[in-house]
């Protein structure tokens, strides 16, 4: 069975444009969570869905968003992009809805400039 | 509000000896725990899980956990550690709370000395 997948894994953005990143969970599994993950501040917990629902958000400010779609399939879109931004942003995913074990992907690497 | 603490940011031990990570949590309910390790520049590979049960728990790569209630503690343990063993390594808690969310602690680094 595949394991998660996401994409882009590197990209380098300019302050103030925007970035969305994929994630597709493994098969069958249908909630998906985001992470960003930065040296000082460890794993930050950003955001779960599922079911095409957010049903659980982390403390970061609006310009962080995320949807699910039909087939499970995650994304996540950073608007006006700030340098503290960079960080590798992890995506996991687990069978839900009731509590379980999240299984992670690889990670976006993104650096804002 | 759940947490995760690992007091030790780093840990140092010589090859072949045995590892204690130590973690702590504080969560309301009956907690889910979990141990992950990143290697560099890898995503988070489950160790172990406890959810209900026996409270000695084994993971793979030879590690073990044990659950104490009553410390509110979930420590990682190995009895001999290997070179490749040098990561970084997370406690988390799965809380259910409205919909479910895993809180990871802040990471312990292993450094392995030949």
């Amino acid at each position: 069975k595949a394991g998660v997948t996401q994409t882009p894994r590197y990209l380098i953005k300019t302050r103030g444009q925007q970035v969305t990143l994929s994630c597709s969970p493994i098969s069958g599994h249908r909630s998906v969570s985001w992470y960003q993950q930065t040296p000082g501040q460890g794993l930050q917990f950003l955001f779960e869905y599922f079911s095409e629902t957010q049903r659980n958000k982390g403390n970061f400010p609006g310009r962080f968003s995320g949807r699910q779609f039909s087939n499970s399939r995650s994304e996540m879109n950073v608007s006006t992009l700030e340098l503290g931004d960079s960080a590798l942003y992890l995506c996991a995913s687990s069978a839900g809805p009731s509590p379980d074990t999240i299984y992670f992907g690889e990670g976006s690497w993104l650096t804002v400039v | 509000a759940q947490s995760v603490t690992q007091p030790d940011i780093h840990i140092t031990v010589s090859e072949g000896a045995s590892l204690e990570l130590r973690c702590n949590y504080s969560y309301g309910a009956t907690p889910y725990l979990f141990w992950y390790v990143q290697s560099p520049g890898q995503g988070l590979q489950l160790l172990l899980k406890y959810f209900s049960g026996d409270t000695l728990v084994q993971g793979i790569k030879g590690f073990e956990a044990e659950f104490k209630r009553s410390q509110s503690s979930f420590n990682l343990r190995k009895p001999s550690v290997h070179w490749s063993d040098a990561a970084e390594y997370f406690c988390a808690v799965g809380a259910a709370t409205g919909g479910f969310k895993t809180i990871f602690g802040a990471g312990t680094r292993l450094f392995v000395k030949a």
